[in-house]
């Protein structure tokens, strides 16, 4: 079965620092990948997607993630973080044969310390 | 404009009750899907709609679960015979098209089974 792993739970950061979040799936076929993220209090909304082309795709509030095929990743990534990115952040993929079902990693909880 | 609404927001019931949560696409969405999201957990597949029809509903937990879409906009999630393990975050999200593409959430109904 498709299954995707996000390796942080937690993840701590100072403002200014930057950040690279892991996301890896498990799926020999080919996928379209997504970072949703969940501001306190907010809904999922769409950070970046992938589909195809160029596997460095950017996202919004300077975030971006890189598709590596051989490796099964979708990390996230921003090199300088603001308090104002604490938030929930969720790996998600689909496949792109038989239904679209999305599958979404458990999640990483980012605390940015101001 | 409008996004995704589900309602009621917090649902209180025993265990053994028959709940309804409702959810209001975005207008003009073909497809909707249905999670579950307990916490520290991502959201997890229950169903999806494409259209009027349940494209891929291998989702649902078991036969307690049911989703209707009559006329191919709002949607009700039933479920029968409550059960404490039913207790978690209800959501609904809807997408313009059939193929994969971008969700938009709606925040959720909040059930607990007491």
């Amino acid at each position: 079965a498709q299954s995707v792993s996000q390796h942080n739970h937690h993840v701590i950061l100072s403002e200014a620092a930057s950040l690279e979040l892991g996301c890896n799936y498990s799926y020999g076929g080919t996928v379209n990948l997504f970072w949703y993220v969940q501001y306190p209090g907010q809904h999922l909304q769409l950070l970046l997607k992938y589909f195809s082309g160029d596997p460095l795709v950017k996202g919004i509030k300077g975030f971006e993630a890189e598709f590596i095929k051989s490796k099964f990743s979708f990390n996230l990534r921003k090199p300088s973080v603001q308090w104002s990115d604490t938030a929930e952040y969720f790996c998600a993929v689909i496949t792109t044969s038989g239904t679209y079902k999305y599958i979404f990693g458990t999640g990483t909880r980012l605390k940015v310390l101001a | 404009g409008a996004g995704v609404s589900q309602t009621p927001s917090n649902k209180v019931t025993e265990k053994g009750k028959y709940v309804e949560l409702r959810c209001d696409p975005i207008s003009g969405h073909t497809a909707l899907y249905w999670y579950r999201q307990s916490l520290g957990q991502g959201p997890e597949f229950l169903i999806y709609f494409q259209g009027t029809g349940a494209a891929d509903d291998s989702g649902l937990p078991n036969d307690r679960f049911f989703a209707v879409r009559p006329e191919g906009s709002v949607s009700t999630l039933k479920i029968q015979r409550t059960e404490r393990g039913d207790s978690a975050v209800y959501l609904c999200a809807s997408s313009p098209m059939a193929l994969p593409n971008e969700q938009f959430f709606g925040p959720g109904t909040r059930l607990t089974v007491l």
